[in-house]
C-alpha cells in the first residue's frame, strides 16, 4: 500500500521557472524523504525532514512539512534542464525501517 | 566510488530460469534494503537486513524469492522459476542507522521473456 502520494503526476516548465511538487501521506511519521530518479536509473536522496521540522533548505531545494495536514512540498527554484527527472516522497512505515514511496511526479524542464 | 553497487545492471532471462543479483552496500552501512520498481510506479519494499539478520520481508516476496547477506556485507537476491511478472527494476539501498536516508544503487533491470 502507498503511504505517500505526489501531486501533480506530471509537470512541464521552462528553464528558470520554479517547480513545486506536493506529497500527502496517511499515518504519523518521524521523517519524510524526497528522492530524485533520472530515467531508468537508481534513486538519489535529496533531503530528509524530521517531524519536528517545518522547513529545510538544500541549495535550490526547499522542503516544507505540515504534520497537521499530513503533507509536504518540494520546491525547486531556478530550474535547469538537468532537473528533468521523477521525484518521489517516501516515509518510513509504522515502526518499520522500510520506506514507502508514492508514484512520483515526473518533472520536465524545457530549455 | 564508494556508493552502493549492483551487479548485473541488466539481465534478460527466459521464463522458468533462476536469476541471482548482487548488491554491495556502502562499506560502513549495516542496514541493507531491497526494493522492486515497475514502470510508472515508485519502489516497493521487498526485504531488509541489519548486519546478516533478515529482519523484515514483504508479502511481495513469494516463496520463489530468497535474499541473503551471509557476512553482513554484500547481499544476494535470488528469484527461482522466473515469471514474466517478475520483470522490473530491482533496487538495493543501504543506510548507516535507523531513521536516516537510504542510499540507492543503480539497480538491476530484469526482463523475463
Amino acid at each position: 500500500s502507498q503511504q505517500g502520494e505526489e501531486d501533480p503526476q506530471a509537470l512541464s516548465i521552462q528553464e528558470g521557472e520554479n517547480a513545486t511538487m506536493n506529497c500527502s501521506y496517511k499515518t504519523s511519521i518521524n521523517n519524510l524523504q524526497w528522492y530524485r530518479q533520472n530515467s531508468g536509473r537508481g534513486l538519489v536522496h535529496l533531503i530528509l525532514i524530521r517531524s519536528n521540522e517545518r522547513e529545510k533548505h538544500s541549495g535550490r531545494l526547499r522542503v516544507t512539512l505540515d504534520t497537521s495536514k499530513k503533507s509536504s512540498s518540494l520546491l525547486i527554484t531556478a530550474s535547469r534542464a538537468a532537473d528533468t527527472a521523477s521525484y518521489f516522497c517516501a516515509t518510513p512505515s509504522g515502526g518499520s525501517e522500510k520506506l514507502v514511496f508514492g508514484k512520483g511526479t515526473k518533472l520536465t524542464v524545457n530549455p | 566510488d564508494t556508493g552502493v553497487s549492483q551487479d548485473p545492471r541488466h539481465k534478460i532471462t527466459k521464463r522458468g530460469q533462476n536469476v541471482t543479483f548482487r548488491c554491495d552496500p556502502i562499506s560502513e552501512h549495516n542496514r541493507l534494503y531491497w526494493y522492486r520498481q515497475t514502470l510508472g510506479q515508485g519502489p516497493e519494499f521487498l526485504t531488509y537486513f541489519q548486519n546478516e539478520a533478515q529482519l523484515e520481508k514483504s508479502r511481495l516476496l513469494s516463496d520463489r524469492f530468497s535474499a541473503e547477506r551471509p557476512k553482513g556485507s554484500f547481499s544476494t537476491l535470488e528469484i527461482q522459476r522466473t515469471e514474466q511478472g517478475d520483470s522490473a527494476m530491482y533496487l538495493c539501498a543501504s543506510s548507516l542507522m535507523r531513521g536516516v536516508e537510504q542510499y540507492f544503487g543503480p539497480g538491476t533491470r530484469l526482463t523475463v521473456t
